[in-house]
């Protein structure tokens, strides 16, 4: 079993819908909990870092995290276009590297 | 600020050559990792180097190797390139400190090995 597990989609919505991106993890160690977003043939860019429990809003976009159920959310409001991008969770205990889910494939269709 | 640098951005290499990358950290920051990425495996965790020292290390063999200067810029070497070290290597700088654990990307060099 994977420590991360993420849906790899593909999703495809309508624009201007919400988008609810999830990961589970296993490894209670985890600390800190980040979201990325990768174009094609781009490297990651991060949109949202936290490392408790709750919400965190940045713009469109909130991050979520759940420690006692090992589960973290991204939502994306009102969808664009250019929100389609593959998203990466990604997360890291005491030790240095981060540990990514597979990714999901998001499709905002005008 | 300037972000993370990668060169070269694209490279083709036959079985059995070596090859190295570059990376230059975002000034300031202390910490390079390497990661290596491809569809089937996703984003796998190679090394991360720490002045100038390799302070972690990932489930990849020895063929895989890196170092880091003391301007904090990185390079890592593959010997011996096998089919399946095809991938889009990625570096990602970070502060290192204390409650700022977050890694930034750089554009990654894709590696086909033919």
């Amino acid at each position: 079993q994977k420590e991360v597990e993420q849906d790899p989609g593909p999703l495809s919505v309508p624009e201007g819908a919400i988008v609810s991106l999830n990961c589970t993890y296993s490894n209670s160690a985890f600390q800190y909990f980040m979201w990325y977003r990768q174009y094609s043939r781009k490297g990651p860019e991060l949109l949202m870092y936290t490392y408790s429990s709750g919400n965190k809003e940045d713009g469109r976009f909130t991050a979520q995290v759940d420690k006692s159920s090992k589960y973290i959310s991204l939502f994306i409001r009102d969808s664009q276009p250019s929100d389609s991008a593959t998203y990466l969770c990604a997360m890291k205990g005491s030790a240095r590297q981060l540990t990514f889910g597979s990714g999901t494939q998001l499709t905002v269709l005008p | 600020k300037a972000g993370v640098t990668q060169t070269p951005r694209y490279l083709i290499k036959t079985r059995g050559q070596q090859v190295t990358l570059s990376c230059s950290p975002i000034s300031g920051h202390r910490s390079v990792s390497w990661y290596q990425q491809t569809p089937g495996q996703g984003l796998q965790f190679l090394f991360e180097y720490f002045s100038e020292t390799q302070r972690n290390k990932g489930n990849f063999p020895g063929r895989f190797s890196g170092r880091q200067f003391s301007n904090s810029r990185s390079e890592m070497n593959v010997s011996t390139l096998e089919l399946g070290d095809s991938a889009l290597y990625l570096c990602a700088s970070s502060p290192a400190l204390l409650g700022q654990e977050t890694q930034y990307f750089g554009p990654g060099t894709r590696l086909l090995v033919l």
